[in-house]
């Protein structure tokens, strides 16, 4: 069954420094997410992505944060400086009109 | 903004037990979705309902847009039914999540 993956599993980072999250969303998807959750807490959405654009962000998506899509098949994730409250897993999602949305395993991020 | 609220926010199950979990959303939505997160953190598409009634296999789920709520039923639970469950709905291309109902069944 076609799945979505994410990339890496778990990344540290010192604060300040940019980091670059991966996905790879379900071959014949149109729509993509990211979201986040702070350890313990509720799944928070960031961004939706469609045609190259984004439809929709959510307050915490800032100037800190970027999505692209630079080829047919990744979507990626840029937080330009890291801070400590940046720490949390991230989930890529995608879906198709008409259908539910699929979650990747996550990446986990530190921010030392 | 809406706002959806899942309930109970905690519950504790008997191997074998059924329950109901219920969400409430504040405005008309496009889609709801059930997620289950399992304790290894996997967010699991468990059901697509923006209406009506679905089934599969214990589990069951109702979404009365209408009057919005939605209910997730899971019949003879099991030990591995534990996890969190969260409603989702989306407004638009924004998607809002529940804060979930923590469920750990004992064997």
């Amino acid at each position: 069954e076609p799945e979505v993956t994410q990339t890496p599993s778990h990344q540290v980072t010192q604060m300040g420094q940019e980091v670059i999250l991966r996905c790879v969303p379900i071959s014949n998807h149109l729509y993509f997410y990211w979201y986040r959750q702070i350890l313990g807490q509720k799944v928070e959405f960031l961004v939706s992505f469609y045609n190259n654009e984004i439809s929709e962000k959510s307050e915490i998506f800032d100037d800190q944060f970027s999505v692209e899509r630079p080829d047919g098949s990744n979507f990626t994730l840029k937080i330009r400086s890291t801070k400590l409250e940046d720490s949390a897993m991230y989930f890529c999602a995608s879906t198709r009109t008409g259908s539910g949305q699929y979650f990747g395993a996550g990446t986990r991020l530190s921010v030392l | 903004g809406i706002q959806v609220e899942q309930s109970p926010p905690d519950l504790i199950l008997q191997e074998g037990a059924n329950s109901t979990l219920r969400c409430n959303f504040s405005d008309s939505v496009n889609n709801l979705q059930w997620f289950h997160q399992n304790p290894w953190g996997q967010l699991i598409n468990l059901f697509y309902i923006p209406s009506g009634t679905k089934q599969n296999g214990r589990l069951s789920a109702t979404t009365v847009a209408t009057e919005r709520y939605s209910l997730l039923y899971i019949s003879s639970s099991q030990t591995t039914d534990s996890g969190v469950y969260f409603c989702a709905v989306e407004q638009g291309f924004k998607t809002i999540f529940g804060a979930g109902t923590r469920l750990f069944v004992k064997a």
